[in-house]
């Protein structure tokens, strides 16, 4: 069965700091998906990587398959990224198609101003 | 361009009863999932639609089904509600390809009473 874990479960910080949330994972992947999901439920993909580095502005994504773990850093943060981010993979082992993957349960992140 | 759409947003129903949830895919994606997300926890992958036939399924039981039509949208339906299935129901669409990215709808959120 494959465990998604992540850490800090929650976190605060002041605007401007560098953040880092990690996600480990049991079994061999496919890919990695970071989600963000505001209050009210939407979510929004961030990355989908299974290899090495991606960065979209402010966000950047780090995914070592060997020690199967990922990380998802936001510099300069702001009020605006205070969200839930959720990290979530795709087996190795799940069938054809673009599903199946299993999530973490989420670091609440909040940005003071 | 019209991303993934839920209805209804909002449910309040009573245990026993029987609900059904729609998700409208976004443009051009041809595969549905649905999860459910209990308050505070990461989504559950329900089942994947595909080709208008259930694909992939997570660990819910019978009383969860579902059903995709030929315009690609699809639906959820759960009878005899339990007081636990109070949750957020998600759906994402993709394209059946392997790692296509996922969209998100805005989920529905049920409660049951």
């Amino acid at each position: 069965k494959n465990e998604v874990e992540q850490s800090p479960q929650n976190l605060t910080a002041q605007e401007g700091e560098f953040i880092t949330i990690n996600c480990s994972y049991s079994v061999g992947i496919s890919a990695l998906h970071w989600l963000q999901q505001h209050p009210g439920g939407g979510i929004v993909s961030l990355f989908m990587l299974s290899s090495g580095k991606k960065k979209h502005g402010r966000l950047i994504a780090t995914i070592n398959i060997q020690e199967k773990h990922s990380s998802l850093h936001i510099t300069a943060s702001h009020p605006r990224d205070s969200a839930v981010y959720i990290c979530a993979v795709r087996s190795v082992y799940s069938g054809g198609g673009a599903d199946g993957l299993t999530f973490g349960k989420g670091t609440h992140l909040i940005i003071q101003p | 361009d019209a991303g993934v759409t839920q209805s209804p947003t909002h449910l309040i129903k009573t245990r026993g009863q029987q609900v059904t949830l729609r998700c409208s895919p976004k443009s051009g994606h041809d595969t549905v999932s649905w999860y459910q997300q209990a308050l505070g926890q990461g989504p559950q992958f329900i089942f994947q639609y595909y080709e208008e036939e259930e694909r992939q399924r997570g660990n819910f039981p019978d009383r969860f089904s579902g059903h995709q039509f030929p315009n690609y949208s699809s639906e959820l339906n759960v009878n005899a509600l339990l007081l636990g299935d109070s949750a957020l129901y998600l759906c994402a669409s993709s394209f059946r390809r392997l790692n296509s990215p996922l969209h998100f709808g805005n989920g529905t959120r049920l409660t049951v009473t």
